[in-house]
């Protein structure tokens, strides 16, 4: 099993839409977790970090469960410009700051 | 307000030519890790620095894949005798605490 493991898409939406994209973890000793977002050509950029009780950043809702070790992140009322590879990255264990990423879900937002 | 730069942007050269990639972290970010990434592909760690430890090189794919951090801050990735398969985008980010900023990376081709 991959230590992070995203559905790779691609996820094809209109624009308006509600998206959600799920992501699996292996090692229940993560501590951390983020969605970062990658435009083609371009470096990752920190989207939201993910809390335990779950946290919302505008159109943007991030949330953990790790009874079943997977976080999630929804996307309401997508734009265009949302049109990215969304990546889930979960740290090693303890304070070990080696982060573990996922190969990423695509999205595209269609007019 | 600098983020973390990197150079060359881009850099062509020839099969068995050695390379170095220079990459400059955010201010006071103890820690440094460099990416690969292939077109299409997801990130492939290479190697981590945090601090004066010993650094993390579990992902340096072979013995001509080198890097250096001196002072604490600029570090350098040394490939030596290049070749055609390391053709790839070399990221480099840094973190005080678990999120990670990338820079913009060194496109490198291998001819």
């Amino acid at each position: 099993r991959k230590e992070v493991e995203q559905d790779p898409g691609p996820f094809n939406v209109p624009e308006g839409a509600t998206v959600a994209f799920n992501c699996t973890y292996s090692n229940s000793a993560s501590q951390s977790f983020f969605w970062y977002r990658q435009d083609c050509r371009k470096e990752p950029k920190l989207l939201m970090s993910v809390y335990s009780s779950g946290n919302e950043d505008g159109r943007f809702t991030a949330q953990l469960n790790r009874a079943s070790q997977y976080i999630s992140l929804l996307i309401r009322d997508s734009k265009l410009s949302d049109s990215a590879t969304y990546l889930c990255v979960v740290n090693g264990d303890g304070n070990n700051r080696k982060l573990i990423w996922g190969l990423g879900t695509s999205l595209a937002v269609n007019p | 307000g600098a983020g973390v730069s990197q150079s060359p942007s881009n850099k062509v050269t020839e099969k068995g030519k050695d390379v170095e990639l220079r990459c400059d972290p955010i201010s006071g970010h103890t820690a440094l890790y460099w990416y690969r990434q292939s077109l299409g592909q997801g990130l492939e760690f290479l190697i981590y620095f945090q601090g004066n430890s010993a650094p993390d090189k579990s992902g340096l794919p072979s013995d001509r894949f080198s890097a250096e951090r001196t002072g604490g801050s600029v570090s350098t990735l040394t490939i030596q005798r290049t070749q055609q398969e390391d053709s790839a985008v070399y990221l480099c980010a840094s973190s005080l605490t678990r999120m990670q900023f990338f820079g913009p990376g060194t496109r490198l081709t291998v001819l």
